[in-house]
C-alpha cells in the first residue's frame, strides 16, 4: 500500500534562516505531488504541484520554492524565512481522483 | 475554479444521520464533486467523490442533484470521531488535482 512520509513533524526557525521540508511517497510510481499550507485560522492553500521529475508549477508567488529530484521525493525550501511563512505544511499525492495527505509539518517562524 | 458554498457549522447527535449540504451552481461538465474532512491537527482525509450519480462507500454517501448544482454528503450514523471540518471541492480527476479549499463546514457531534 502507498505511504507518504513528511519530516520533521514540528520545526521552530528564526526569521531569515533557511528551510528544507522533505516528503517521500512509497508504493506508487510517477505520482502527482503537491505542497499545501494552512496558516493559522485560514484555509488550506495549494503552493506547488508536480506531475514529474523537475516539473514544478507554482500556484502562489511567495518566498518558497519546490524541487523534485527523484520520482517520489518532493522538497519545499526557502532561503530566508519570513514570519508569514509560519503554518502547517502538508505534502500530498493524488491518484484516480483521490488526494492523500501526509502527516504535516508545523512550522513556527520566530 | 468553480466555487462551492457550505454552511459554516452544523451540529448533530451521535448515532443519528447527518446531511451536509453543498451548493455549486457554477459547476462545469468536467468537474467532479469531492469531499474531504479534516480533524484537528491533521491533514485532510478523502471521504468520497462523484460526477453525476449518487455514490456510496464505507465512510459516507454522496447525493448529487440532477442539475449538479448542489450535493449532499450523508453520514448514515454519526460517531464522535466524525467531528471534523468537512470540505466540498470541485476538481477534475485527470492530470494534476488542484484542490481549492474553502472554509468548509465544522461538524459537531453531541454524545
Amino acid at each position: 500500500s502507498q505511504t507518504i512520509h513528511q519530516w520533521p513533524a514540528t520545526l521552530v526557525q528564526p526569521v531569515g534562516s533557511p528551510l528544507s521540508l522533505e516528503c517521500t511517497v512509497e508504493g506508487t510510481s510517477n505520482p502527482n505531488l503537491y505542497w499545501y499550507r494552512q496558516a493559522a485560522g485560514r484555509g488550506l492553500q495549494l503552493l506547488f504541484y508536480s506531475i514529474g521529475i523537475d516539473q514544478i508549477s507554482s500556484e502562489v508567488p511567495q518566498n518558497l520554492s519546490a524541487s523534485r529530484p527523484q520520482d517520489r521525493q518532493f522538497i519545499l525550501s526557502s532561503k530566508k524565512l519570513l514570519l508569514s511563512d509560519s503554518g502547517f505544511y502538508l505534502c500530498a499525492w493524488s491518484e484516480r481522483g483521490q488526494t492523500y495527505f501526509g502527516p504535516g509539518t508545523r512550522l513556527t517562524v520566530t | 475554479d468553480a466555487k462551492t458554498t457550505q454552511p459554516n457549522s452544523m451540529e448533530s447527535n451521535e448515532e443519528e444521520p447527518v446531511h451536509l449540504p453543498c451548493n455549486h451552481s457554477t459547476i462545469s461538465g468536467t468537474d467532479y464533486i469531492h469531499w474531504y474532512r479534516q480533524l484537528p491537527s491533521q491533514g485532510p482525509e478523502y471521504v468520497i467523490h462523484g460526477l453525476t450519480s449518487n455514490v456510496n462507500n464505507r465512510m459516507a454517501s454522496l447525493a448529487i442533484a440532477e442539475d449538479r448544482k448542489s450535493s449532499t454528503l450523508i453520514l448514515h450514523r454519526a460517531t464522535l470521531r466524525d467531528a471534523a471540518v468537512y470540505y466540498c471541492i470541485l476538481s477534475r480527476i485527470q492530470g494534476a488535482q488542484k484542490l481549492v479549499f474553502g472554509q468548509g463546514t465544522r461538524l459537531t457531534i453531541n454524545p
